[in-house]
């Protein structure tokens, strides 16, 4: 079974709107932390925001933020007034703690391209 | 500066021949992994290390193999076993403190089949 599913291959989104990507995760463990990385054609992962499973507050982090939502096992990431720079590959990730917190498990991404 | 450095940045092989992709860092994290990418597939786990001397298989290990006798260097060796090796290949590490730990990245090595 999937642990991370991101249903969104590609999407296509006007500049300096706002954006929402889709994860949801798959895990039987109280206590996780999921993660969204940005990778833009370069090639390199960039970290973007973590969100902890006991953490009450959703986390932002200047324009990204993560829309929590622990019941239904989603983890949305949020962009704010997009910007070209923005276009790139997004991976949504998750460490479960019970299994030693050794690896993330990565979902298969969005294509986010930002038209000016 | 403090990061992960990987190379070559692209690596070619021949049919039969072991390739080794290198990986270094100077962040003194406990915990380096290596992952594979293919187009559409996302980030697929090869194999991971959280102690000197020490590695686990990952989710698709097989026809790879790597070892850990330094804490700064985590290489990994593809094999000729390793029959569709072409892809981006990642490396990371991380400290092994808690859920909370973010992996840090190198910036890959392409490796393709001649």
């Amino acid at each position: 079974a999937q642990k991370i599913t991101q249903t969104q291959p590609g999407m296509f989104v006007q500049e300096k709107e706002a954006v929402t990507l889709d994860c949801t995760y798959d895990t039987s463990d109280q206590s996780y932390g999921l993660f969204w990385y940005k990778q833009p054609s370069s090639g390199e992962m960039i970290f973007l925001i973590y969100q902890g499973s006991y953490d009450e507050q959703n986390a932002t982090e200047g324009r990204y933020s993560l829309n929590f939502q622990k019941a239904r096992k989603s983890a949305n990431l949020v962009i704010s007034a997009s910007q070209l720079g923005d276009s790139a590959m997004y991976f949504c990730a998750m460490r479960e703690l019970s299994f030693g917190n050794e690896k993330l498990t990565f979902g298969t991404g969005t294509r986010l391209t930002i038209i000016p | 500066d403090g990061g992960i450095t990987q190379s070559p940045k692209y690596l070619f092989r021949k049919e039969g021949q072991n390739v080794t992709l290198s990986c270094e860092q100077n962040l003194n994290h406990d915990a380096m992994y290596w992952y594979r990418q293919d187009p559409g597939q996302g980030l697929r786990l090869i194999y991971y290390s959280q102690i000197v001397n020490d590695f686990q298989k990952g989710d698709i290990a097989e026809g790879y193999s790597v070892s850990r006798e330094k804490k700064e260097s985590f290489p990994l060796t593809v094999t000729s076993a390793q029959k569709n090796p072409t892809a981006f290949y990642l490396c990371a590490s991380s400290m092994l403190q808690g859920a909370n730990e973010k992996l840090f990245f190198g910036s890959g090595t392409q490796l393709s089949v001649l």
